[in-house]
Parts: C-alpha cells; structure tokens; sequence
C-alpha cells in the first residue's frame, strides 16, 4: 500500500489552521469491524515519532484537542486548528491494514 | 509507564552486520508486536519487521533477505540483525511496539511508543 502526503511542506501563520492530507492506494476500511487503520505521528528534530491520532480519528491520550483525524476508505486528513508554536514538526501518516506497514513521505509544517 | 531503550554498534563497514537491540522497561514483553523501523533522507520511514513473544515474525519483503528478528523474553528484549551492509543502510533505526495480542486473537494497532532511535552509518 502506497501513502502520498500532500503538501510535502506546509507554512501557517499562528492560530490559524493547518490542514495535511494523505491518500492510501487501496482502502485503509476493514470490513471486518469497519475501522479505518490509519495513524498519524508526528516528529520534532532529533525525536523519535509520537503517535497523535489512530483509527484515522481517535486522537490519543494528552494530545491537544485542536488536533483531529478525519476521513475514511483512501483519502484522510489530519487538522491543526489553531497552530502553536509547539506545533512545528514533520507528520506521518501511516497504515496498518496489512503488512508491510508503508508510511507517506511527510509533510514538513512551519511557522509563516 | 512502557518505555523502550535501544542500544548497538552505530558505525560498520560495508558487508558487515547490523545487530541493534531494543529493552522494554515498565511493561511486558508479552501479548504485543514489536517492530523495526528505520529512517533515512532518501526514503523516509521503513519498516523492517516485526516479532512477538512467541518468536512469530514477519519481515518487509524488501528487506526479508537479509533480516532477523529474535526475542529473548527472559530479558524483555529483542534485536535485529541486517547483514551485508551497505552505504543505502545508513539511517536511524527505531524500535517500536505495534500490535496487541489477547489469549486468543491479535489486533493490528499503529505504533503508539517508540525507542528513542539509534543512528547507524555505513562507511568504508
């Protein structure tokens, strides 16, 4: 399965919104419970990636809320609401539908 | 808290082997996966493969030549070996757990805690 990112980098004023799309090229919707095995991580220089968001939108355990995961079969979006500068970073999408696990190419986010 | 600690030789030279091992700490060994990933400039993040505790394994075909993956439960810990190195496996490789396992059944799931990653050149 091969995961696109798009924009490769991306420059967002603070608090504005910033958005990350990523396209799978089969569907990440398993028909067996119908969940979409999508991930998004995200990683700041010298650190190993942090898992934000799973199930395409379950957002994980102390990650601020102005991040979410939408989207559904190939075509997935991750949003920042209102961007921080903590916020800047690389972010992944992953799949783990199958095996091999494939990851996009990243989409680089700064500050405008 | 789970943690993972990775440690290993981080310069060889080429045809040489690759051993990195990864500790989890807080935590058991038992009823997940634990994967190999690593990350170069040239092709972002690859996953190398995966294991669990009952040494079943699963290696990305690009890879599977040249690739173990082994456990050792008594230590909580386990390692990978890529053999017959060469410059294209300089990366940071990263250690990472994935998939849950209950009695029964186990569950895909992303990679929701990582080693703090292990840098390794390949150079004459």
């Amino acid at each position: 399965i091969v995961m696109t990112q798009s924009p490769d980098s991306l420059a967002v004023s603070l608090g504005e919104r910033a958005t990350i799309n990523c396209k799978s090229s089969q569907s990440l919707l398993h028909s067996y419970d119908n969940k979409n095995y999508l991930a998004w991580h995200q990683q700041k220089p010298g650190q190993p990636p942090k898992l934000l968001v799973s199930w395409a939108s379950t957002r994980e355990s102390g990650v601020p809320d102005r991040f979410s995961g939408s989207g559904s079969g190939t075509d997935f979006t991750l949003t920042i609401s209102s961007l921080q500068a903590e916020d800047v970073a690389v972010y992944y999408c992953q799949h783990y539908y199958t095996t091999p696990i494939t990851f996009g190419q990243g989409t680089r986010l700064e500050i405008k | 808290q789970v943690q993972l600690r990775q440690w290993g030789a981080g310069l060889l030279k080429p045809s040489e082997t690759l051993s990195l091992t990864c500790g989890v700490y807080g935590g058991s060994i038992s009823g997940y996966y634990w994967s190999w990933i690593r990350q170069s400039p040239g092709k972002g993040l690859e996953w190398i493969g995966e294991i669990n505790h009952s040494e079943s394994t699963t290696y990305n075909p690009s890879l599977k030549s040249r690739v173990s993956i082994s456990v050792d439960t008594s230590k909580n810990q386990f390692s990978l070996k890529l053999n017959s190195l060469t410059a294209a496996d300089t990366a940071v490789y990263f250690c990472a757990r994935g998939n849950y396992c209950t009695f029964t059944t186990c569950y895909r799931a992303p990679f929701d805690i990582w080693g703090q990653g292990t840098m390794v050149a390949v150079s004459s």
